[in-house]
């Protein structure tokens, strides 16, 4: 069946490390995955995308790499912050069909 | 302000009773889309539009409806809620192209409790 899992535990990290957080999937052909964050009780707010011809993409500290043999996407917040604290969710869609799918998100605190 | 608005918040109603949750966006996008978040089985799919009169079930469409009559509107329809219908429900809204349909703007959420 197909599956998206990201870290199922929550992830608690030191201010100033670099937070990473795993996505895999399974029996998906993406055309592209996406990163989410969603903070609580609010909806979930787009952060980076990157193809399936692309290893990695970078947005300020924020880095995201795609090894589709591996069928893994991992994604880093450098010089972590207290604001960085939320849930962050995969996402991605196959290259068919027009439905996107989502991994169930990873808890992510910065502890000050 | 570019944004998808959802309507309401939060509502409470008793098995069997229709309701409607509206969804509006204000950024001229094609494609429209209903998900259900639910603890441990994150965001799933309810139903999705590609445009005016083009609706598409996703992965859980059971028990809603959606019509999309005006681009801007993609409500979602209970007929009969159930309590299993019970969750929190967003709305989102992307272009319409393959091409650009990638980054998908999230309303704020619509929390239901059915009884």
């Amino acid at each position: 069946s197909q599956k998206i899992e990201q870290n199922s535990e929550a992830l608690n990290i030191q201010e100033g490390k670099t937070a990473t957080l795993t996505c895999n999937y399974t029996n998906y052909s993406p055309a592209y995955l996406q990163w989410y964050r969603q903070d609580p009780g609010r909806g979930p707010v787009f952060l980076l995308l990157i193809r399936e011809n692309e290893k990695e993409k970078r947005k300020e500290r924020l880095k995201v790499t795609f090894d589709t043999t591996l069928k893994q996407s991992l994604f880093h917040i450098t010089a972590s912050q207290p604001a960085d604290s939320a849930t962050y969710l995969c996402a991605l869609m196959p290259r068919t069909g027009n439905q996107f799918y989502f991994g169930t998100g990873t808890s992510l605190t910065v502890i000050p | 302000e570019a944004q998808v608005t959802q309507n309401p918040r939060y509502l409470i109603t008793v098995t069997g009773k229709k309701l409607t949750v509206t969804c509006s966006q204000n950024m001229n996008h094609e494609y429209m889309s209903w998900y259900r978040q639910d603890p441990g089985l994150g965001l799933r799919q309810i139903y999705y539009s590609m445009n005016v009169e083009v609706t598409d079930k996703g992965d859980v469409p059971e028990g809603y409806k959606v019509s999309r009559k005006e681009k801007r509107n993609f409500p979602l329809i209970l007929e009969s809620p159930s309590p299993n219908q019970t969750s929190l429900y967003f709305c989102a809204s992307s272009t319409g192209t393959s091409g650009g349909r990638k980054t998908q703007y999230f309303g704020p959420g619509t929390r239901l409790l059915v009884l």
